[in-house]
Formats: structure tokens, C-alpha cells, sequence
């Protein structure tokens, strides 16, 4: 079984529509991260969570937002998705003082 | 100009040939450096893993650090097709963010 997982793994969707992607991790880490790959713009960092109370801002925050529900789940949210937001998205966990990080399948997002 | 710099390729080489993956970075506060290894529709998974500057091996795959120049390397010995991939490199300061190179399209032939 995997160890973190990812739903959708595809979603079309449409212009101003609210769209949430899921994570969830079996591995008891503390740490989660949400990121979008882009063709030619590797992955870039949106939010990450060093605990169930603790939320931060990456480098392209603007148009999103999280909830960690839990420590075992962390989910990312598309208030009114814009094409631009088309992408590939990837969670990822790691535990506290250490810095492998341990990605998701992905979740791939069509915004028409 | 971008933090971590990194040629997206494709790079194509014959099965067996030796393969030689680069990253450049702007930021000397990188500390940790790393190889990630992506397959189609896979999320990327750790390759390998440095914090210091010189070489390190792992069976046919040595990361190189110069933290001088601000190079990194990884190199691919007797490479496989099953090798073909994207190959990212991603750095990290004090404050646990990964930066991630745009990665680099690795196409072994038979």
C-alpha cells in the first residue's frame, strides 16, 4: 500500500469552479507539503505544514489555500480555479529533523 | 534568474554509456543537496542525497558537490534503459524548503 496518497488523480473541471485535492500519509511523518509541477518549471513549493497547527506560504500561494485536518491529512484547496492553474500536483511528507521528502502519485488538474 | 538552474534536455545516450546530469544554484545557504528520480506519471522519488562537498556513491549513481562553484552533479555509470526519466535536482536551506531544478529528461536507448 502506498504510503502517501493522492484524490483525484485526474479532475477537469471549469473556470471559477471550487476545487479541493486530498492527501493522506501512512507514514506518521509531522511534516506535509503541497506542489505543482509545471513543463519546464520543475516543482514549486505552495504550502507546507510542519504540524497540525502550523500553516505556511511557498513561493506561489496566490489563488489557494489548505486545511491539515489532521496530522495524517492535508488538503489543498482551488477557491474559484483560473486555466493557469492547470498543472500536475504533488504532496509530500517528511518527518522532523530530517529532510527526505516523500511525494504523492500526483493529481493531475485540467481547468478549462 | 532562478536559484537552481537545470538543463531540461532531452538527453538521449545508448544503453551502457556513461551520463552526466549538472545543476547550478545562486543560493549559498543551500546546505542539502539532492537527486530525485521521476517516471512518467509517478510523483519523484529520492535518489539521492548530500550535504557536503566532494562525491558520494550508491552502486552505478555518484552526486557530485562543489559548493565552491555552486555545481552539482550526478553521474549515471553502464546506464540502463529502465534509467529513462526525469531527473531533478533540489536543494534545501536551514529551513526545510526544497528547491527543485526544472529536471532533466534522461532517455536511455537499447
Amino acid at each position: 500500500d502506498a504510503d502517501v496518497t493522492q484524490t483525484p488523480r485526474n479532475r477537469i473541471t471549469k473556470t471559477g469552479k471550487r476545487i479541493m485535492l486530498e492527501c493522506s500519509q501512512t507514514k506518521g511523518h509531522d511534516r506535509m507539503y503541497w506542489y505543482r509541477q509545471d513543463p519546464g518549471l520543475g516543482l514549486r513549493l505552495i504550502y507546507y505544514s510542519f504540524d497540525v497547527k502550523d500553516i505556511n506560504k511557498g513561493e506561489i500561494s496566490d489563488g489557494y489555500s489548505v486545511s491539515r485536518q489532521a496530522q495524517a491529512k492535508f488538503s489543498l484547496s482551488l477557491e474559484s480555479a483560473i486555466p493557469n492553474q492547470t498543472a500536475l500536483y504533488f504532496c509530500a511528507t517528511t518527518a522532523s529533523g530530517t529532510d527526505t521528502q516523500y511525494f504523492g502519485p500526483g493529481t493531475r488538474l485540467t481547468v478549462l | 534568474q532562478k536559484e537552481v538552474e537545470q538543463d531540461p534536455g532531452p538527453l538521449s545516450v545508448p544503453e551502457g554509456a556513461i551520463v552526466s546530469l549538472n545543476c547550478t544554484y545562486s543560493n549559498s545557504a543551500f546546505q542539502y543537496f539532492m537527486w530525485y528520480r521521476q517516471y512518467s506519471r509517478k510523483g519523484p522519488e529520492l535518489l539521492m542525497y548530500t550535504y557536503s562537498s566532494g562525491n558520494k556513491e550508491d552502486g552505478r549513481f555518484t552526486a557530485q558537490v562543489d559548493k565552491s562553484s555552486k555545481y552539482i552533479s550526478l553521474f549515471i555509470r553502464d546506464s540502463q534503459p529502465s534509467d529513462s526519466a526525469t531527473y531533478l535536482c533540489a536543494m534545501m536551506d536551514s529551513s526545510y524548503k526544497l528547491i527543485f531544478g526544472s529536471g532533466t529528461r534522461l532517455l536511455v536507448r537499447p
